[in-house]
């Protein structure tokens, strides 16, 4: 049971446009959703956070949305780099401290 | 100011032998996790732990696994008699107290098994 999906395998996006990533949850009670990016044999690096009880969190060309009824969140990149080609990663905080982590989609930008 | 150390980056086992994954977690931080990364996957939480103490092992499997985080050095994840299924990127994280939900990745131990 996949608690955290990224629906979308794989987004090619020109440079200077908007990256629109997106992942669905089914796991009411998480209390923290982080978006982290990982290049090939790296490890993920953190992004950007968004606690359960905020719709919105900005930093700089990172934005994270929060819609709690749809159970639903995305992460908008603008603009879009070269160098924000990678592969990005929905994570979910569980009770605990437990993240659960969707599948990972893999973002191009093209120059 | 280092981030989070793992090593060794890859080991190769044959099956039946034995893997040793160790993480040094970031100065000052004192709760450290290990994740597995299949191919084509995310990465899958097996343990946390603080010092000297499990916390929280709910995704380790039953058996051939083992995890511990002593009062000095660093956190070993232990893996008896390897599989061929047990090939993927182990990665570690840590975090500091305080409760703040980021974790931060070492680079990963890719083991892979013959």
């Amino acid at each position: 049971d996949q608690q955290v999906k990224q629906n979308s395998p794989s987004l090619s996006v020109q440079e200077g446009r908007i990256s629109i990533l997106n992942c669905d949850y089914t796991n009411s009670m998480f209390d923290y959703f982080l978006w982290y990016k990982k290049y090939p044999a790296e490890g993920p690096t953190f992004l950007i956070s968004i606690s359960s009880i905020k719709d919105k969190n900005e930093d700089g060309r990172f934005t994270v949305f929060l819609n709690k009824s749809a159970k639903h969140l995305s992460l908008h990149i603008v603009p879009s780099q070269p160098g924000d080609s990678a592969v990005y990663f929905c994570a979910a905080r569980e009770y605990g401290n437990k993240l659960v982590f969707g599948a990972g989609t893999i973002l191009r930008v093209k120059s | 100011n280092a981030g989070v150390m793992q090593n060794p980056r890859h080991l190769v086992r044959r099956r039946g032998q034995e893997a040793r994954l160790r993480c040094s977690p970031m100065k000052g931080h004192s709760h450290v996790y290990w994740y597995r990364q299949l191919p084509e996957e995310g990465l899958k939480f097996m343990v946390y732990l603080q010092k000297e103490n499990i916390i929280d092992e709910s995704g380790m499997p039953k058996e051939r696994f083992s995890a511990e985080f002593p009062k000095e050095g660093p956190s070993i994840l232990r893996i008896q008699q390897v599989v061929r299924g047990d090939s993927a990127a182990y990665f570690c994280a840590s975090s500091p107290e305080g409760g703040s939900p980021e974790q931060f990745f070492g680079p990963g131990t890719r083991l892979t098994v013959l």
